[in-house]
């Protein structure tokens, strides 16, 4: 298995741009989750999916965040319009109800918002 | 869910045991312990996780005091490719809340030659 596969693994744009990140979760995984990285906050979770559907969205910071899950093996999660102090690692994570909550992290996507 | 309690930082040396302490006073009678880690520049990584019986599994052992107010994550041989944050999470098994897990600041811990 491949792993949870996110692109890009970096991005560098210029406020004002959209930005969308891309996640492939393991296949047979029901469940995914963006969480978002910075020196100041640590790991959040941003929200996340069940079934393709999104059941907690709390921790999306405001609208201009905006996540789907078209089918079971594709989410993004868009940024529009980006600001710097969006600038993080985002990773994506996915795991199956029959683990029990261990979650399979991918690589992670470096955005830069200059 | 319980807050978790963990030293920032800890050393140890090559191939001796690491054991590394997580309060959590607060934790309920559904709430499970995990532990996860995360590498420099890699996404986190599950360990191990537990109720109130000690586990085990390839990676470490996980001791959870009898009033599970505390726990110890052990890596019982560490290694340099073990200098990571370990991250101690409390949370509920299942129900509304299934999936979310909550981060601390975690150890850091380093593991030298």
């Amino acid at each position: 298995d491949a792993g949870v596969i996110q692109s890009p693994r970096h991005e560098v744009t210029e406020m004002g741009q959209e930005v969308t990140l891309r996640c492939k979760p393991i296949s047979g995984h029901d469940y995914l989750f963006w969480y978002r990285q910075t020196m100041m906050r640590g790991l959040e979770l941003l929200i996340y999916f069940n079934n393709n559907v999104p059941i907690d969205d709390s921790g999306m910071p405001e609208d201009r965040f905006s996540a789907k899950m078209p089918n079971a093996s594709f989410s993004t999660l868009k940024i529009q319009p980006s600001e710097p102090r969006d600038s993080a690692v985002y990773f994506c994570a996915s795991s199956s109800g029959y683990t029990f909550n261990e979650q399979f992290f991918g690589p992670g996507t470096r955005l830069t918002v200059l | 869910d319980a807050k978790t309690t963990q030293p920032p930082s800890m050393d140890c040396a090559e191939g001796r045991a690491a054991n590394l302490p997580c309060n959590h006073s607060t934790i309920s009678g559904n709430e499970y312990v995990y532990w996860y880690r995360q590498i420099h520049s890699q996404g986190p990584q599950y360990i191990i996780h537990g109720l109130k019986n000690n586990e085990t599994n390839e990676m470490a052992s996980l001791i959870i005091t009898e009033d599970r107010k505390s726990s110890t994550l052990i890596l019982p041989h560490a290694t340099l490719r073990d200098t990571a944050v370990y991250y101690c999470i409390v949370r509920v098994g299942g129900g509304t809340s299934y999936g979310k897990l909550t981060f601390g600041q975690g150890t850091i811990l380093t593991v030298h030659p």
